[in-house]
């Protein structure tokens, strides 16, 4: 079945205890991103990746790293989360630009940072 | 900037009522066009979309959209709700040439159905 998993689903963690969300999907797909979902924002865009080795930064990148070592994977990474980051995170995939593509979400991971 | 408005935060109606979202957008290129709908608990999933050709849109479980573009609007509408419509809707932009990995979300329309 074609999906974009996350994992963790749920996590809580406190100020300053570096995290890592996991994201892989098993499409082949080349574009993948990442968004945080805050009420009344909709989904901002904090990462993107156009293939392995190339990521850019999205709307809002502060705090967060990335990396694309491999196609299939694209994990986001909190070297010291704070309260600001407590959020729902989604990560997405498509074949190719969004201009020609549509993208598939994952589940979204819930993160609370106390 | 591009920026994507939705106007209505929060809709309730009643099952079998008509419903329109409003959606419009500020970019003066070319755009393609996305409505996605996110089910409580659930991930968001492509609703319809509007890349080129046709202006009305018609997707999945009865929904369709119209594309106006001297209007800059995209709103989505379904002339008969039911309750499993409870959700929330957004509305997203990707302009075309400009940044190819960049898609614009508006905040999200939350749609309760009274059974």
């Amino acid at each position: 079945e074609a999906q974009v998993t996350q994992n963790p689903r749920y996590l809580i963690t406190v100020t300053g205890k570096k995290l890592t969300v996991t994201c892989s999907q098993n499409m082949n797909h080349e574009y993948m991103s990442w968004y945080r979902q805050d009420p009344g924002l909709g989904l901002r865009q904090i990462y993107y990746s156009m293939n392995v080795e190339v990521t850019d930064k999205g709307d809002v990148p502060e705090g967060y790293k990335v990396s694309r070592k491999e196609k299939r994977n694209f994990p986001l990474i909190l070297e010291s989360p704070s309260p600001n980051q407590t959020s729902l995170y989604f990560c997405a995939s498509s074949w190719g630009p969004l201009d020609e593509n549509i993208q598939y979400f994952g589940a979204g991971t819930r993160l609370s940072v106390l | 900037a591009q920026s994507v408005s939705q106007h209505n935060h929060h809709v309730i109606l009643s099952e079998a009522a008509s419903l329109e979202l409003g959606c419009n957008y500020s970019y003066g290129g070319t755009v393609n066009l996305f409505w996605y709908v996110q089910y409580p608990g659930q991930h968001l999933q492509l609703l319809l979309k509007y890349f080129s050709g046709d202006p009305l849109v018609k997707g999945i479980k009865g929904f369709e959209a119209e594309f106006i573009k001297s209007k800059f609007s995209f709103n989505l509408r379904k002339p008969s709700v039911q309750w499993s419509d409870t959700a929330e809707y957004f509305c997203a932009v990707n302009a075309r040439y400009s940044s190819a990995s960049k898609i614009i979300f508006g905040s999200g329309t939350r749609l309760s159905i009274r059974p």
